[in-house]
């Protein structure tokens, strides 16, 4: 169990351009969430996805936001025309339906700046 | 929008002492959860408490929960430097897997 990982851990784009962020479950995780947290505040969340099909997605995602699960293993999270209020820690966690409490464990996040 | 809210804000003690923080929260809940988190880093999962559970311990933490008020308290006892982090309770509801997060308790231990 090597946990859930994120990349890239940081990045930093400018205005206006596409990035894209890969979260790896911890393996035979079916369910994988993606949230948003920003400076001073907890989580918010964006969309969960059970093995590759996404059941919920929050009104914070726009239509700029696009998250795939292609086979049901890792995830990406897509923001096209990045704005600076798109900057925060993108945070993706991972939990499995055989854990009657289906806690959630999160990876390191992927820190986005735009400048 | 955030369903729980931690308080207080902030929170400095001494090495040794016990630090508690309450979480209040809006909506009848499935569970509880706290985690920690260490400057810029990700989330660590600390308890879960059921709703049909009042208290729950784990090593140096005591987890609360009063349905009836919609409040939880987590209390650190005998903290350690490596404590300082910020805490956030989150709430789970039943038939709905996301969490919602509250903005969190930041608790500094001075050695």
């Amino acid at each position: 169990d090597t946990g859930v990982s994120q990349n890239p851990r940081h990045k930093i784009t400018k205005r206006g351009q596409n990035v894209t962020f890969r979260c790896d479950p911890i393996s035979e995780h079916n369910r994988l969430y993606w949230y948003r947290q920003t400076l001073g505040q907890g989580p918010e969340f964006l969309t969960y996805f059970q093995n590759e099909a996404q059941l919920e997605k929050s009104r914070l995602l726009s239509d700029r936001f696009s998250a795939e699960r292609p086979k049901g293993s890792f995830s990406t999270l897509e923001i096209q025309r990045t704005e600076q209020g798109d900057s925060a820690m993108y945070l993706c966690a991972s939990s499995s339906y055989q854990d009657r409490t289906d806690t959630q464990y999160f990876g390191p996040g992927t820190r986005l700046t735009v400048l | 929008s955030q369903q729980g809210e931690e308080d207080p804000q902030a929170l400095s003690i001494q090495e040794g002492e016990n630090a508690t923080m309450n979480c209040s929260y809006k909506t009848s809940i499935n569970n509880l959860q706290w985690y920690r988190q260490n400057s810029g880093r990700g989330l660590v999962h600390l308890i879960l408490i059921r709703s049909n559970e009042r208290e729950k311990h784990s090593g140096r933490l005591r987890v609360t929960l009063d349905t009836s008020k919609k409040s939880s308290s987590l209390l650190i006892t005998a903290s350690r430097a490596a404590d300082t982090a910020s805490y956030f309770c989150a709430t789970g509801l039943t038939n709905d897997y996301k969490l919602s997060f509250g903005a969190g308790t930041t608790v500094t231990v001075r050695a």
